[in-house]
């Protein structure tokens, strides 16, 4: 079955702790993403993955780093997590970053607390 | 650059009433539109899509139909059920050299038995 996957789905931490989360897609796709949704402002990417080794910022990319060393996996981290970053994160996945007919599928999401 | 328009929630309905969830953009060229739908607890799904204008995307009993004299992308269903009951989004793809897509602050839809 094509999916993305996120773990954890929830996740309660303190601030300052280092935390990542990860996301694994398994339909070979090249453009991976996250975004964090919160109320009244709707989907926000915070950075995207055009392929392996090559990353860029979203709209939002402020105190989150991301990686892409292979093509499923595309884990986001945050390094010292502060409580403005409590939020309901996504990761997506679709063929490619360009060309306009792409579909994105999302992970089932990440609800992030931080005290 | 891009950007999309979506109604206020929350739309409160109840069940077997019409739905419409209004959705503007503004976008360079003609570029594919989408409806997401995220059900609660879940992730979002592809709903329906339309690839150029007059085009009309269908799924699940949902229209949305590509009008590029009023760059618009209404997503209506004639009789809703409580299954319904989800948060909408409405999108754009990523282009013009960008490659972030264009999402909708989404519409909340709350149907009553």
């Amino acid at each position: 079955e094509a999916q993305v996957t996120q773990n954890p789905r929830y996740l309660i931490t303190v601030t300052g702790k280092k935390l990542t989360v990860t996301c694994s897609q398994n339909m070979n796709h090249e453009y991976m993403s996250w975004y964090r949704q919160d109320p009244g402002l709707g989907l926000r990417q915070i950075y995207y993955s055009m392929n392996v080794e090559v990353t860029d910022k979203g709209d939002v990319p402020e105190g989150y780093k991301v990686s892409r060393k292979e093509k499923r996996n595309f884990p986001l981290i945050l390094e010292s997590p502060s409580p403005n970053q409590t939020s309901l994160y996504f990761c997506a996945s679709s063929l490619s970053g360009s060309g306009g007919r792409n579909i994105q599928y999302f992970g089932a999401g990440t609800r992030l607390s931080v005290l | 650059g891009n950007s999309v328009t979506q109604m206020e929630g929350p739309v409160t309905l109840s069940e077997e009433a019409f739905l419409t969830i209004n959705c503007t953009y503004t976008a360079t060229g003609y570029p594919s539109l989408f409806w997401y739908v995220q059900y609660p607890g879940e992730g979002l799904q592809l709903l329906l899509k339309a690839t150029k204008a007059d085009d009309k995307g269908s799924n699940k009993g949902f229209e949305a139909t590509y009008r590029k004299e009023t760059t618009s992308f209404h997503l209506e269903k004639g009789s809703v059920q409580v299954s319904d009951s989800a948060v909408y989004f409405c999108a754009l793809p990523p282009s013009g050299g960008s490659y972030i897509p264009t999402f909708g602050r989404g519409t909340s839809l709350i149907v009553h038995p």
